[in-house]
């Protein structure tokens, strides 16, 4: 139980478009989301904490109008990177918790390269 | 401010020594404290966490609350044991199930 999947795997796009990346809970209620950015031989940092039904809760630093996080359901949430840049070439990967949990469940990240 | 600190990005040991994870970390009120691991070209999950104080594939950590310090340890350590480790204490109050990532250690147990 508690799988977390995220599409697409991987992308790669064009300076200046927009990409979207989804994160679902395949098999329970995810309340709360958590989108982290990891590069290169780093560690995970959070980017923004999405709770269903209402506004995501942004990083000090990251940009909210760059990286838009929906959270529409309680098994969805998205983060869409708007414009993007080459600097922003990463590898996002989330994360899902039930109301209340202290375990997070992650998914498999995606990697985005922007040419 | 909260802090968490892997002192080791690398670590290397052989098959069948002990082998122990460095993690400090500096916290306002009583944060839970996990450990993660991420193995070769899998996801990011969860291997233990102070409070069920349960032993995982045989490691264990002890929660220090006056040096502040969450080491993981294994007494034997195995092949299949290396991985990237990640200590991560999770929120204050306000803050709900919000994790902070150390910086991470590289485990490679050699045979």
């Amino acid at each position: 139980g508690a799988v977390v999947s995220q599409h697409p795997s991987w992308v790669i796009c064009k300076s200046g478009t927009s990409v979207k990346i989804e994160c679902r809970s395949l098999d329970f209620q995810a309340t709360t989301m958590f989108w982290y950015r990891q590069f290169p031989k780093q560690s995970l940092m959070l980017m923004a904490t999405s709770n269903e039904g209402s506004k995501a809760t942004y990083e000090q630093g990251v940009e909210k109008d760059k990286f838009l996080i929906n959270h529409a359901s309680l098994t969805l949430s998205t983060l869409t990177v708007t414009s993007a840049h080459p600097e922003d070439s990463s590898f996002y990967i989330c994360s899902a918790t039930t109301q209340g949990g202290e375990t997070q469940y992650f998914g498999p990240g995606t990697r985005l390269l922007v040419l | 401010a909260q802090r968490v600190t892997q002192p080791e990005k690398l670590l290397s040991v052989f098959k069948g020594a002990p082998v122990e994870l460095k993690c400090n970390y500096s916290y306002s009120g009583s944060p839970e404290l996990f450990w993660y691991v991420q193995y070769s070209r899998q996801r990011l999950q969860l291997l233990l966490r102070h409070i069920s104080r349960e032993s995982i594939k045989g490691f264990t950590a002890d929660l220090n609350k006056g040096e502040t310090s969450f080491h993981l340890k294994k007494p034997f350590a195995q092949e299949e044991d290396s991985a990237m480790y990640y200590c991560a204490p999770q929120g204050e109050e306000t803050s709900g199930s919000r994790l902070t990532f150390g910086e991470g250690t590289q485990l490679t147990v050699n045979p």
